[in-house]
């Protein structure tokens, strides 16, 4: 069956460092994949679109990376900041261009 | 605010109450969808609503109703509820159903079934 997986464990980083997110999936070839931010008790966030012919996205202080052959995408975070600290969430189109699905998402923490 | 607007926020009903769930967007999106979150599990798409017709539903027990008056507003309506319902509802919009734009989720109503 298809199957995102996202760590399920807390990523704790210091202040300035660059934290790393993994979202790996099984048995899709999704054409698009999406990364949001969700703080507790509120609904995610849109923050970044990669598409399965692009190989890295950028935006301000996020890059994200899309492995079509590992089916793997990076987050990365530079110059991390507490305000940071969220659960980080990936989704895929399960069928290609269509349903949005999500990962369980890794929550990350930013310590000063 | 994100441009989706869920009410109520919280929600607490017995297994015999009637109760529904509100989302309005005037962000001119065409898509709507309900989500729900529960702890330690992914995010379940629950129904999928496009130009107001029912495009998508996921195997919902039918005591969960929705309802799309109009491209702008969302209902789940709610009846004899089972404590294990008990999970963050939220409601999104897109452009259209092709996910090739992000969507815009509302904040949530926190449902907890007694």
């Amino acid at each position: 069956s298809q199957k995102i997986e996202q760590n399920s464990e807390a990523l704790n980083i210091q202040e300035g460092k660059t934290a790393t997110l993994t979202c790996n999936y099984t048995n899709y070839s999704p054409a698009y994949l999406q990364w949001y931010r969700q703080d507790p008790g509120r609904g995610p966030v849109f923050l970044l679109l990669i598409r399965e012919n692009e190989k890295e996205k950028r935006k301000e202080r996020l890059k994200v990376t899309f492995d079509t052959t590992l089916k793997q995408s990076l987050f990365h975070i530079t110059a991390s900041q507490p305000a940071d600290s969220a659960t980080y969430l990936c989704a895929l189109d399960m069928i290609r261009g269509d349903k949005l699905i999500f990962g369980t998402g890794t929550r990350l923490q930013v310590f000063p | 605010e994100t441009g989706v607007t869920q009410t109520p926020r919280h929600l607490v009903m017995g297994m015999t109450n009637k109760k529904s769930l509100k989302c309005e967007q005037h962000l001119g999106h065409n898509a709507m969808y309900w989500y729900k979150q529960s702890a330690k599990k992914p995010l379940e798409l629950m129904f999928v609503y496009s130009l107001e017709e029912r495009v998508e539903n996921n195997s919902v027990p039918s005591r969960f109703s929705p309802e799309c008056p109009n491209s702008s507003h969302l209902f789940l309506h709610l009846h004899t509820l089972q404590p294990e319902d008990s999970a963050l509802y939220l409601c999104a919009s897109s452009q259209d159903l092709l996910v090739n734009y992000g969507y815009t989720f509302g904040s949530g109503t926190r449902l907890t079934v007694v």
